[in-house]
């Protein structure tokens, strides 16, 4: 079956380390990956998306490039702020019925100022 | 622009009591979802619909129902309410999509806080 695999967390880091949460997946057919973010108290938000192999998907400083030939999708920022302490879900999505998505477990992140 | 508006945000329910979760949306989106999410643990789908009238099991939907009268509302009714129904619910919806990549992502309410006592 189709699914996602995140790193473990929480990853805490201090302001203005580099950042990076490793994503892969397995897919029957050829998805589209996302990164969605959840900050407390909320519901998620697109982060970031990428349709096709060797797409980079970049918002507010993050980025993640689909990598067909490892089946990965790892986030990146070169400078994490404070702000940016949250969840982080991969996900992909089938071009099928219903453009179900597939969640990861999510990713704690912590940024210590 | 309201966007997916979840009622209520927080509820207690006994076990065996029965509520319905609502969800609203304002976006004329043809997709709508729920999900739950357990401590730890990614979004589970419980029903999705793609379009008035039309809805589908997803990974864990026993113990709930659904209904999709309008294109706006997409309810999630439990039934006999079970401790491991404890859990934040969410709503979701996205436009239909009309290319040949998926990549119209989903739009997603704040969440409905259950907790089964």
């Amino acid at each position: 079956g189709d699914s996602v695999t995140q790193m473990e967390g929480p990853v805490t880091l201090s302001e203005e380390a580099f950042l990076t949460i490793n994503c892969t997946y397995t897919a029957t057919g050829y998805p589209s990956l996302f990164w969605y973010v959840q900050y407390p108290g909320e519901g998620l938000q697109l982060l970031l998306k990428a349709t096709k192999a060797d797409d980079k998907g970049s918002n507010k400083g993050f980025e993640a490039t689909y990598r067909k030939e490892t089946t990965s999708f790892h986030l990146e920022k070169g400078s994490v702020q404070v702000s940016d302490s949250a969840v982080y879900f991969c996900a992909l999505s089938l071009m099928e019925y219903g453009n179900k998505l597939v969640f990861g477990a999510g990713t704690i992140l912590r940024v210590k100022s | 622009n309201a966007g997916v508006t979840q009622t209520p945000k927080f509820r207690i329910l006994k076990i065996g009591q029965s509520m319905t979760l609502q969800c609203t949306q304002d976006m004329n989106h043809n997709y709508m979802y729920w999900y739950r999410q357990d401590p730890g643990m990614g979004l589970k789908l419980i029903y999705y619909s793609v379009g008035a009238g039309i809805t589908d099991k997803g990974e864990v939907p026993n113990g709930y129902n659904v209904s999709r009268s309008t294109t706006e509302d997409f309810p999630l009714r439990l039934e006999l309410a079970a401790p491991s129904q404890t859990s934040v619910y969410f709503c979701a919806s996205s436009p239909q999509d009309r290319g040949p990549r998926s990549n119209q992502p989903q739009h997603f309410g704040d969440g409905t806080r259950l907790s089964i006592l």
